[in-house]
């Protein structure tokens, strides 16, 4: 079985602040991760991934995400916070082969302070 | 790249009624997926499809069923309707990588 854990339901930063939000996972094989961003009335949209090779992943909008096995962590962070980053953030895991399917976390609101 | 869209963008049903939700995947993604997403909770699996067979199913009863058509298009039905219904479904699809593709969801309400 596979979980996500997502601490902390809100994070309030400044603008022009680092944004981390963290996520662990729980999974009894080697897992695939990723973050997904859901803005007010839509759908989820992809920000990054980790399936395998470099650990330290980066996305879009200036995003990016290490995976950490011995930790169990996949952390999302961002050096600058924008105005445009409020949103919701997702981790979500899932597994190789056919039927995986994606787990998530219950998501994070991030607030971002002018 | 078209995308994936799902149709109704909202709708409102009576509790005990049946309702149909549609989803157009992405041309070549051979996999598509359901997920139930309560107001302010995290999506839920209800189910996925490979070439038009069922592979996959979350806790979810019988009353939530589904086809997968050959042109990359998919249905969600749910039976007798329940209150408890009442949230955003999402419809993701998948090609041979493990980029899951989302469309805007279908925003559906009990009453």
């Amino acid at each position: 079985a596979q979980s996500v854990t997502q601490l902390g339901s809100h994070v309030s930063v400044s603008e022009g602040a680092l944004v981390l939000l963290r996520c662990n996972y729980s999974s009894s094989v080697p897992p695939y991760l990723f973050w997904y961003v859901q803005y007010p009335n839509q759908g989820l949209q992809l920000l990054l991934k980790y399936t395998t090779g470099a650990t330290l992943v980066k996305g879009i909008n200036g995003f990016e995400a290490e995976f950490k096995k011995s930790e169990t962590s996949f952390h999302l962070t961002k050096p600058s916070a924008h105005m445009s980053d409020a949103a919701e953030y997702f981790c979500a895991v899932t597994r190789t082969g056919a039927n995986s399917k994606l787990t998530f976390g219950k998501g994070i609101t991030l607030s971002v302070r002018p | 790249e078209t995308g994936v869209t799902q149709s109704p963008t909202h709708l409102i049903k009576t509790r005990g009624q049946q309702v149909t939700l549609r989803c157009s995947s992405q041309s070549g993604h051979n996999t598509v997926s359901w997920y139930q997403q309560a107001l302010g909770q995290g999506p839920q699996f209800i189910f996925q499809y490979y070439r038009e067979e069922e592979n996959g199913r979350g806790n979810f009863p019988p009353r939530f069923s589904g086809l997968q058509f050959p042109n990359y298009s998919s249905e969600l039905n749910v039976n007798a309707l329940e209150l408890d219904d009442s949230a955003l479904y999402l419809c993701a699809s998948r090609g041979t990588g493990y980029g899951y593709t989302f469309g805007s969801g279908t925003r559906l309400t009990v009453v």
